[in-house]
């Protein structure tokens, strides 16, 4: 069974914090991931892709570990503007159920 | 307008009552997503449109539903005698290519529905 598994949360950190996320995948013929973010009531919007060197978007860091079979999206310098729910995406192929969406983890960054 | 529209953004029915939801896609994507997602789940695939391609079907949950995609750009949804486990936002997205690297899906806001 294709799973995509992530720590629910919530995550509750003050401004500034740095805080990381966790996704495990259990197919390992996985070809890409990616980061969605999805606000309260709102539609899920793509955040970053996650290439297998690491990458960073300001803020944000994502990494991929093939080996253990995870990514992980890592925000330094939390703002009010992060509180959402972080939804880890794996692309298995190029059928229309390739693309699996974990549950998603909720941070909430207070001031 | 710029982005994947949906409609009706909510919607209320009784149980056994058909319903429509439509989507309108980003123009010029080829390709269109139906999800469903319930309160505290992720998103679960329905079905996927790519081009005159023959639609991908299987995250259907069942005969009761059923879609389709018109001159290959609207699409719509379609629940016969709902249920109240039908009850989820309904996410139509679209995408510029066949699936690829990019993983960018354009997503819609998005059709609450409510069965009683």
């Amino acid at each position: 069974r294709k799973e995509v598994e992530q720590d629910p949360g919530p995550f509750n950190v003050p401004e500034g914090a740095t805080v990381a996320f966790n996704c495990t995948y259990s197919n390992s013929a996985s070809q890409s991931f990616f980061w969605y973010r999805q606000d309260c009531r709102k539609e899920p919007k793509l955040l970053m892709s996650v290439y297998s060197s690491g990458n960073e978007d300001g803020r944000f860091t994502a990494q991929l570990n093939r080996a253990s079979q995870y990514i992980s999206l890592l925000i330094r310098d939390s703002k009010l503007s992060d509180s959402a729910t972080y939804l880890c995406v794996v692309n298995e192929g190029q059928a229309g159920t390739a693309l699996i969406f974990g549950k998603g983890t909720t941070l909430s960054v207070s001031s | 307008g710029a982005g994947v529209s949906q409609s009706p953004s909510n919607k209320v029915t009784e149980k056994g009552k058909d319903v429509e939801l439509r989507c309108d896609p980003i123009s010029g994507h080829t390709a269109l997503y139906w999800y469903r997602q319930s309160l505290g789940q992720g998103l679960e695939f329905l079905i996927y449109f790519q081009g005159n391609s023959a639609p991908d079907k299987s995250g259907l949950p069942s005969d009761r539903f059923s879609a389709e995609r018109t001159g290959g750009s609207v699409s719509t949804l379609t629940i016969q005698r709902t249920q109240q486990e039908d009850s989820a936002v309904y996410l139509c997205a679209s995408s510029g290519r066949v699936l690829a690297n990019t993983g960018e899906l354009f997503f819609g806001e998005g059709s609450r529905l409510t069965v009683l």
